[in-house]
């Protein structure tokens, strides 16, 4: 699995946009990019996945870069709610383990 | 409430002792994971089930750990002779089946251990 690179933590204002980037320079072909979150205590969540084309459903949006080696998740309209670590994870399709790094904490400030 | 349960969801034991978690997955989903969780990292992977039959289990997962899932419903993880660095969050998921393309995992709440 490719190596992604993310910043260990971001503030967001209560209502703004979030954007949390993943670099993942070395990411191969058939690898796609997988979001999930963990708020506190809580188990890991699934948030979107996307391989090239950009991806959004009920949650967030996800943006690759044409070249992949780089993509952004983006919350829309951040709430209090939304305050937890994110993981970018990159994997070949399937439903093997993940393998999650440290993530992005967000923190979502009134 | 149908999504993934764990018990018990906190357990305190002292070093030497052996404990037990259970894992009910959400109902049909063929995949069964188990994760550990140190604070300030993410999760690591433990072992993980098709149905009753243990598909891959990690380096991590030392002959004191077992984990089995007899009927292919629940799963059990028991680590005999606990160490202090077992201390952590072991975190149980599940996925359902699918021949093609990602179904998500969705995971439990976890069960802490915590050993004195």
């Amino acid at each position: 699995d490719a190596k992604t690179t993310q910043p260990t933590s971001m503030d967001c204002a209560e209502g703004r946009a979030a954007n949390l980037p993943c670099n993942h320079s070395t990411i191969s072909g058939n690898e796609y990019v997988y979001w999930y979150r963990q708020i506190h205590s809580q188990g890991p969540q699934y948030i979107i996945h996307g391989l090239k084309n950009n991806e959004t459903n009920e949650m967030a949006s996800l943006i690759i870069t044409e070249d992949r080696k780089s993509s952004t998740l983006i919350l829309p309209h951040a709430t209090l709610r939304d305050t937890a670590v994110y993981y970018c994870i990159v994997r070949v399709a399937g439903n093997t383990p993940l393998v999650f790094g440290k993530g992005t904490r967000l923190s979502v400030i009134a | 409430d149908t999504g993934v349960s764990q018990d018990p969801r906190h357990k305190i034991t002292k070093r030497g002792q052996n404990v037990t978690f259970r894992c009910d997955p959400i109902s049909e989903h063929n995949r069964l994971y188990w994760y550990r969780q140190t604070l300030g990292q993410g999760p690591e992977f433990l072992t993980y089930f098709q149905n009753e039959a243990q598909l891959e289990k990690s380096r991590l997962l030392s002959d004191r750990f077992s984990a089995e899932r007899p009927k292919g419903s629940f799963s059990t993880l028991e680590i005999q002779r606990t160490e202090q660095g077992d201390s952590a969050m072991y975190l149980c998921a599940s996925s359902q089946p699918g021949t093609s393309g990602y179904n998500e995992q969705f995971f439990g709440p976890g069960t802490r251990l915590t050993v004195l």
